[in-house]
């Protein structure tokens, strides 16, 4: 039973345009959610998050948005740039065991120069 | 080294074999999981160790056993696994405290081969 889906396996970007990643889950009692970004023969690595009590979190080019009646989160790229060229994981964590989290498959994202 | 190192990088082993996996963390962390990544697929939780104590095993086949002697170092050791234990084996450290904060912090991993 797969809590947290990417739907979308891959994704393809012109340089400079924006990049929008998505995520779904099932769970209600997750409050707390991140993105994290891998590149090939890497572990992934931490790049942004937002807890349940925000509805958006900004750094930089990288924009969260958490759409909680629809149990939806979104990454935002802009402009997004060949070295964004990664797997994009969302994972979920909440109630009790915030140390936990539930990972999604990944969304493998190009970026074209 | 900082951060969270693992040992080997690639590992091909056979059926019958015996080998183990190492996790270093250097971040002064005090909970360390497994996870296994395969191709198109949710990383998947196996262990959880909490202050050097088992506190979660992810109905992992008994092939795979881990081992955290102290906070600093995690094992996963291997006998007898099958082709389909194929995947990329991920460590992660954390700080067990009340936020989730910046989640893991994931090693490298090792890519594993069952031949």
């Amino acid at each position: 039973d797969q809590q947290v889906k990417q739907n979308s396996p891959s994704l393809s970007v012109q340089e400079g345009r924006i990049s929008i990643l998505n995520c779904d889950y099932t769970n209600s009692m997750f409050d707390y959610f991140l993105w994290y970004k891998k590149y090939p023969a890497e572990g992934p690595t931490f790049l942004i998050s937002i807890s349940s009590i925000k509805d958006k979190n900004e750094d930089g080019r990288f924009t969260v948005f958490l759409n909680k009646s629809a149990k939806h989160l979104s990454l935002h790229i802009v402009p997004s740039q060949p070295g964004d060229s990664a797997v994009y994981f969302c994972a979920a964590s909440g109630g009790y065991n915030f140390n936990k989290f539930y990972f999604g498959s990944g969304t493998k994202l190009n970026v074209k120069p | 080294e900082t951060g969270v190192t693992q040992t080997p990088r690639h590992l091909v082993m056979g059926m019958t074999n015996k080998k183990s996996l190492k996790c270093e963390q250097h971040l002064g962390h005090n909970a360390m999981y497994w996870y296994k990544q395969s191709a198109k697929k949710p990383l998947e939780l196996m262990f959880v160790y909490s202050l050097e104590e088992r506190v979660e095993n992810n109905s992992v086949p008994s092939r795979f056993s881990p081992e955290c002697p102290n906070s600093s170092h995690l094992f996963l050791h291997l006998h007898t696994l099958q082709p389909e234990d194929s995947a990329l084996y991920l460590c992660a450290s954390s700080q067990s405290s009340g936020t989730p904060g910046d989640g893991y912090t994931f090693g490298s991993g090792t890519r594993l081969t069952v031949v």
